[in-house]
């Protein structure tokens, strides 16, 4: 298993386009989930998958977001309308989780190297 | 909802030498982990190191330690014997531990850049 996988690493686009990212978790976890970074910031929570069951979703992640996990296994995240303030890094991370009764010290995230979106 | 305060938006440190990068958090949990992450320049997230709170011990990967104080919300690390390839972007980061659905999200800081000078 190579990681946890994202495409395309670099996006540019113009603003009112729509893009998609394509997340690729290591395969036996069931956890994913997606953040989004700032230049010279720390990430922020944007949604997470247990399985192919979204569980939560940030106020960060507005109507013009979309994210799916249609089989538990990759993932995807759509922005329609790019704003220039969608311009960031996509960082998408996934675990295992052990569930009920297990240490739940095991899930420790592993994260994928981004997918960098400039809206111009 | 918690937080993650990391203050020192730079730190640079000589090779060898031993640096210590300071975080501070606010919760109202009492169980929970406490994470270091490194992220090189445009280079992908990886873990360095993770405390438990309940843990009294401190806990040390090789040379990494921390040095958590659960009643000052603190949770500071060390690096002892700097190398080049310790130039990173470091943030702190909290994950409630209480169960339920939510608890595997992370919240991070704002980071800290170091650099380490031969």
């Amino acid at each position: 298993d190579t990681g946890v996988s994202q495409d395309p690493r670099h996006k540019i686009t113009k603003r009112g386009q729509n893009v998609t990212f394509r997340c690729d978790p290591i395969s036996e976890h069931n956890r994913l989930y997606w953040y989004r970074q700032t230049l010279g910031q720390g990430p922020e929570f944007l949604t997470y998958f247990q399985n192919e069951a979204q569980l939560e979703k940030s106020r960060l992640l507005s109507d013009r977001f979309s994210a799916e996990r249609p089989k538990g296994s990759f993932s995807t995240l759509e922005i329609q309308r790019t704003e220039q303030g969608d311009s960031a890094m996509y960082l998408c991370a996934s675990s295992l989780d052990h569930g009920r009764g297990i240490p739940s010290g095991a899930n420790v995230l592993t994260f994928g190297a981004g997918s960098r979106l400039t809206v111009l | 909802a918690q937080t993650v305060t990391q203050s020192q938006p730079e730190m640079s440190v000589q090779e060898a030498e031993t640096v210590t990068l300071s975080c501070t958090y606010d919760t109202s949990e009492s169980d929970y982990y406490l994470f270091w992450y490194k992220q090189p320049p445009s280079r992908q997230m990886i873990l360095v190191i993770r405390q438990e709170a309940y843990k009294q011990q401190n806990a040390t990967e090789n040379r990494f330690s921390v040095n958590f104080q659960k009643a000052a919300k603190s949770f500071s690390l060390k690096i002892s014997d700097s190398q080049l390839g310790d130039a990173a972007m470091y943030f702190c980061a909290y994950r409630r531990n209480a169960g339920g659905t939510s608890y595997g999200k992370l919240t991070f800081g704002q980071g800290t850049i170091l650099t380490v000078h031969p």
